[in-house]
């Protein structure tokens, strides 16, 4: 499996943006790039996914290097609600590819009001 | 609303019983995992089914069992062979590979003492 590398924490003001990094230097072309985020004692939840392009939603921005090795995931103004642990992971879409899905740590945002 | 139902939220057993935990879905998909979280740790996969009959090991699959019976569910026992069962279990679904999100439930709480 293709893994992702992610900071073990960052610090955010409330109101401003927040870049989150993600480095998966062994994808492949099949793979995409999912971000989930996860609040203390629950399930994580999906924030956005993309293979190429660069991809917005109402919760989030998700930028993605040209060689694809890495990617940003950009909260554009953070809240007290954003702090969370968000993990970034890839998702093989071949035929072939297999179906386990490996998290990582994640990173764990501090909203500072 | 579909979703994915873990019951019950918190579980206390005594050292040496099995245990099942349950995990219910009707989002009609075909995938479904379990995965493990101890404090301030990532997410670790347990097991994983693609279809209904079949499963596989994940990374940390000794001392557990599952079954996939139905679509719908994918049960999950804590044998007393787990040296360390206490921790945060999730259980999550999705449709198929590559963009398809994935759905997590709100977890199991274990306490085993």
């Amino acid at each position: 499996d293709a893994k992702t590398t992610q900071p073990n924490s960052m610090e955010s003001n409330e109101e401003e943006p927040v870049h989150l990094p993600c480095n998966h230097s062994t994808i492949s072309g099949t793979d995409y790039i999912h971000w989930y985020r996860q609040l203390p004692s629950q399930g994580p939840e999906y924030v956005i996914h993309g293979l190429t392009s660069n991809v917005n939603n109402r919760m989030a921005s998700l930028a993605i290097a040209e060689d694809r090795k890495s990617s940003t995931l950009i909260l554009h103004r953070a809240t007290l609600r954003d702090a969370a642990v968000y993990y970034c992971i890839l998702r093989d879409s071949s035929g072939a590819g297999s179906y386990q899905l490996t998290f990582g740590k994640g990173t764990k945002l501090s909203v500072i009001p | 609303d579909g979703g994915i139902t873990q019951s019950p939220k918190y579980l206390f057993r005594k050292e040496g019983q099995n245990v099942t935990l349950s995990c219910e879905q009707n989002l009609n998909h075909d995938a479904m995992y379990w995965y493990r979280q101890d404090p301030g740790q990532g997410l670790r996969l347990i097991y994983y089914s693609q279809i209904v009959n079949d499963f596989q090991k994940g990374d940390i699959a000794e001392g557990y069992s599952v079954s996939r019976e139905k679509k719908e569910s994918f049960p999950l026992t804590v044998t007393s062979a787990q040296k360390n069962p206490t921790a945060f279990y999730l259980c999550a679904s999705t449709k198929d590979r590559g963009p398809s999100p994935l759905h997590f439930g709100n977890g199991t709480r274990l306490t085993v003492t």
